[in-house]
């Protein structure tokens, strides 16, 4: 069975852009979750999907705003992007009878 | 709300020897408590995992303990090798989760050669 893939894995921005990640979750996981790791910081929370629904959100700005389509893939929107908002962003998938979330390799966005 | 800690934040130790870090939880209704693995520029990868009707769970050189009383848990890894060294997380399904895992500051474990 195919892992969680994300893409693009790299990416460089300028402050004021938008910006696009995309997450596949495993065959068959209806939840995706959606995180930003910072250097030297735990995993932040930003929203979790589960048949194109959103179930809950984080603490983050409205720039931050995510979907889910009807093949359970996903994607997570930044708009007007800050210097701060440089990360690794991380998708992970759960679902069937599973309480893990298996992670996908990230997006290192990088904003200058 | 829920709340997890880990200690130390930090731990080196010399290659062979054993590792443990510990977990606490402030409010956990979950009988599931992962631990996860994440190396540089990669994801977290799940290493081990214990449901709290069961108090210890092996698997080769990794070991996880669980206490659900005192609320915490705790990761050993004997005879550490190379490969070890990695951030190690221990989130936690909180009362009020609402699917959210939470997850505490990580333990960065350093092997010493």
């Amino acid at each position: 069975k195919a892992g969680v893939t994300q893409t693009p894995r790299y990416l460089i921005k300028t402050r004021g852009q938008q910006v696009t990640l995309s997450c596949s979750p495993i065959s068959g996981h209806r939840s995706v979750s959606w995180y930003q790791q910072t250097p030297g910081q735990g995993l932040q929370f930003l929203f979790e999907y589960f048949s194109e629904t959103q179930r809950n959100k984080g603490n983050f700005p409205g720039r931050f705003s995510g979907r889910q389509f009807s093949n359970s893939r996903s994607e997570m929107n930044v708009s007007t992007l800050e210097l701060g908002d440089s990360a690794l962003y991380l998708c992970a998938s759960f679902g069937g009878r599973s309480d893990t979330q298996y992670f996908g390799p990230g997006t290192r966005l990088t904003v200058l | 709300g829920e709340n997890v800690e880990q200690h130390p934040s930090t731990l080196s130790v010399q290659e062979g020897d054993s590792a443990v870090i510990k977990c606490t939880y402030s409010d956990s209704a979950s009988n599931y408590f992962p631990w996860y693995k994440q190396e540089l520029g990669k994801g977290p990868q799940l290493i081990i995992d214990i449901r709290s009707n069961v108090g210890e769970k092996k698997d080769q050189r990794i070991a996880v303990t669980l206490n659900k009383t005192a609320k915490h848990f705790s990761l050993h890894i004997t005879e550490t090798q190379p490969e070890d060294s990695a951030v190690y997380f221990c989130p936690s399904w909180g009362k009020d989760s609402n699917y959210q895992l939470i997850w505490g500051a990580g333990t960065k474990l350093i092997i010493k050669p």
